[in-house]
């Protein structure tokens, strides 16, 4: 599989600010997305980054808040906007290639708002 | 009701003894099935995937599927601590839609 990874692993923020998540594969993949792992909680999907067009949103998940990017094959970010301490959470993306069935996952982010 | 069940444990056993952890789902659409494996703040990392019913088999590992009572199952054979972490399970209708998974179950494995 794939290598991928996650910037930052990390990160404390104030309230009211964004921080953008980076996602990179070492090589090209079919698919990205981005889950979000709250607190004791199992992983939710936000998101599918597709390359080159608008990310599709699970419900409950909006683009103001959650915008994502995918330029290319191999890159994907996620922002979470206009932070609350309620998003303090562990986001991770993951990758599927045309070759696969299912899902491999990065690190992950771990974010606490304050 | 969630789509996905899976009993949170802890679940705590001795080195050596066989493991069996279970996830339960509602929607019959749901054809793949997968079992995560994810240690303290790390990623979750792919242990077993099936498509079919049955079992499947990868060393010390069985995933088994019961489609008929939807129902799954992950076995642990001779376990070890380094397979304390959290269990998760997962599944999709299809397969590149989104896997929905069950809230995972923590395991310790006691030297």
């Amino acid at each position: 599989s794939a290598v991928i990874s996650q910037k930052p692993s990390r990160d404390i923020c104030q309230r009211g600010t964004s921080l953008t998540i980076q996602c990179q594969v070492d090589s090209q993949v079919t698919m990205m997305f981005w889950y979000r792992q709250q607190p004791g909680q199992s992983l939710t999907l936000i998101a599918t980054a597709n390359q080159g067009s608008e990310a599709t949103y699970e419900s409950g998940f909006v683009i103001d808040k959650f915008p994502i990017s995918r330029p290319n094959l191999t890159f994907s970010t996620l922002t979470v906007s206009n932070m609350s301490p309620e998003d303090s959470s562990i986001y991770l993306c993951s990758y599927k290639t045309v070759r696969t069935d299912t899902q491999y996952f990065g690190p992950g982010t771990r974010l606490t708002v304050l | 009701q969630k789509e996905v069940e899976q009993d949170p444990g802890p679940l705590s056993v001795p080195e050596g003894a066989i493991v069996s952890l279970n996830c339960t789902y509602s929607n019959s659409a749901f054809q793949y099935f997968m079992w995560y494996r994810q240690y303290s703040r790390k990623g979750p990392e792919l242990l077993m995937y099936t498509y079919s019913s049955g079992n499947k088999e990868d060393g010390r590992f069985t995933a088994q599927v019961d489609k008929s009572s939807k129902y799954i199952s992950l076995f642990i054979r001779d376990s070890q601590p380094s397979d304390s972490a959290t269990y998760l399970c997962a599944m999709s209708a299809l397969v590149a839609q989104k896997l929905v998974f069950g809230q995972g179950t923590r395991l310790t494995i006691n030297p």
